[in-house]
């Protein structure tokens, strides 16, 4: 059983460009959680996704940044217009929680470190 | 709202020596806690967890951390430390029941000395 998926693992651009980031969950699992790493911080919750559903998008800024997820393909985190302080590493987690279950564990992915320069 | 405090942003012991990293953190409601550890440039790998079960959580590679409501502390330890566990700890709050995010707290970076 594959693990969770990111690609691309390095990604670089320029300011004013757009950066997609790539989820792919473990098989069975349909929640996906992007969350964002600056450097020397903690990770901080951006977005949770079930298929085809933004369940809790409070970690996002609300300009520039969207996610997605699907029915058929990766979750997409999406920055468009990037800037400098966009630089960071970018995790995305999945579950296999069913409605009413108590808390299933996030699998993490490799991350997607994003440099603007 | 929810929160974790890690005490220490670098923990350095001596290989054979106990590794304890501190957790405490906040809830409005019982929490679920987790350990995850992240080594250089890789995702997060989990440790333990705790599900209002057990209050004393065995992880993987000997490590364990114990809940105690009293002190709003989950501190994660382990009798004898490794080379290999040089790296990023972090500690993690989620509410669950449909409210799983994870709030992280900031990393204690664990090095250990030959």
């Amino acid at each position: 059983n594959a693990g969770v998926m990111q690609n691309p693992r390095h990604l670089v651009r320029r300011r004013g460009q757009e950066a997609r980031l790539r989820c792919s969950p473990m098989k069975g699992h349909s929640h996906v959680y992007w969350y964002r790493q600056l450097p020397e911080e903690g990770l901080k919750f951006m977005v949770y996704l079930q298929k085809e559903n933004i369940i809790d998008e409070s970690g996002m800024p609300k300009e520039r940044f969207s996610a997605e997820f699907p029915k058929e393909g990766p979750s997409i985190l999406r920055i468009q217009q990037v800037v400098r302080g966009d630089s960071a590493a970018y995790f995305c987690a999945s579950s296999p929680s069913r409605q009413g279950a108590s808390t299933d564990t996030q699998y993490f992915g490799p991350g997607t470190r994003l440099t603007v320069l | 709202a929810q929160s974790v405090t890690q005490l220490g942003s670098h923990v350095s012991v001596s290989e054979g020596a106990l590794v304890l990293l501190r957790c405490n953190y906040s809830s409005s409601v019982p929490p679920y806690l987790f350990w995850y550890v992240q080594y250089p440039n890789q995702g997060l790998q989990l440790l333990l967890k705790y599900t209002s079960a057990a209050t004393l959580v065995k992880g993987i590679n000997d490590f364990e951390a114990e809940f105690k409501k009293s002190e709003t502390s989950f501190h994660l330890t382990k009798p004898s430390a490794h080379m290999s566990d040089a790296a990023e700890y972090f500690c993690a709050v989620s509410e669950g029941f449909g409210n799983e995010k994870l709030t992280f707290g900031t990393g204690t970076r664990l090095t250990i000395i030959p």
